[in-house]
C-alpha cells in the first residue's frame, strides 16, 4: 500500500499565481487533513474533512480552499499565492473509531512563493 | 478542544531513559492521547496512543494519571536516531466535533553520544 501520497513534492510559484496540491490515500480512511509547517515551527491545521463531500476550517484557513469530491482524495488550493504561504504542507488521514487520532501523514509538499 | 503544553526542548545521552510530559488540563471525557515523532523533512509518524493508566509497545510507554490532565511519553535507552521532535495530540473523533486535531508546539529531543 502506498498510504498517503502528496503531489507535487516541490513547487515554486510567483506571487498571485494559483495552484492545487493533491492528497491521495488508499486506506479507505474517512478523515483527511491539511497542515502547514513553517521552518522550525509546529504543525498548523488548515482545513480538514470528516467524509466525502464535507470540509471544515482549521486554525489557519485564510487564503486556502479545499475539496473532497472523492473519499480517497483531498485537494488544497491556493487561489492567489502570497510569500507568507511559503511552507511545507502535510496531508494526513485517519479512520473512524478508536484509531481516529492515529494519523497517517504524507511525505510533504514544499512550496516556495516568490 | 484540549490544548496541550510541552517543554520546547530536551537533551539526553545515548542509553538514558527519556520522559517527555505533556499537560492537557481541559481534556474531555472522550479524548484520547496520541504521541507522534517527526524527523527533519518528514511527516510525523505515530508512536503510541492511550486513554488512561499505562500503555506500552515496542518503542515507548505512555503513562496517564487518573485525572488525565497530563501524560508522559517514556523512551527507554535512547539512541542518536531518537533525535527528533515529539508531539502530543489530544482529540475526540467520536462525533461531529471531532476532526479538528490541533498539534501543540512539540518537544525537540536532542540525543548526544
Amino acid at each position: 500500500n502506498a498510504g498517503v501520497t502528496q503531489t507535487p513534492k516541490f513547487r515554486v510559484l510567483k506571487t498571485g499565481q494559483s495552484m492545487t496540491l493533491l492528497c491521495a490515500q488508499d486506506m479507505n480512511h474517512e478523515y483527511m487533513y491539511w497542515y502547514r509547517q513553517d521552518p522550525g515551527m509546529g504543525l498548523r491545521l488548515i482545513h480538514y474533512s470528516v467524509g466525502e463531500g464535507t470540509t471544515a476550517k482549521g486554525e489557519v484557513p485564510d487564503g486556502y480552499n479545499v475539496s473532497r469530491l472523492k473519499k480517497q482524495n483531498f485537494l488544497l488550493g491556493l487561489e492567489s499565492a502570497a510569500p507568507s504561504q511559503t511552507s511545507v504542507y502535510f496531508c494526513a488521514s485517519s479512520q473512524i473509531g478508536a484509531g481516529a487520532n492515529v494519523l497517517t501523514f504524507g511525505a510533504g509538499s514544499r512550496l516556495t512563493v516568490l | 478542544l484540549a490544548k496541550t503544553t510541552q517543554p520546547i526542548s530536551m537533551d539526553s545521552y545515548e542509553g538514558q531513559e527519556v520522559n517527555i510530559t505533556c499537560s492537557h488540563n481541559n481534556i474531555a471525557t472522550n479524548d484520547y492521547i496520541t504521541w507522534y515523532q517527526q524527523f527533519p523533512s518528514q511527516g510525523p509518524r505515530f508512536i503510541i496512543q492511550g486513554y488512561k493508566t499505562k500503555v506500552t509497545n515496542e518503542v515507548a510507554s505512555l503513562f496517564i494519571p487518573a485525572d488525565r490532565k497530563s501524560s508522559t511519553l517514556s523512551l527507554p535507552r535512547v539512541s542518536l536516531s531518537d533525535t527528533a521532535v515529539y508531539y502530543c495530540l489530544v482529540g475526540d473523533m467520536k462525533n461531529n466535533q471531532g476532526g479538528k486535531l490541533i498539534f501543540g508546539q512539540g518537544t525537540e529531543l536532542s540525543v548526544k553520544p
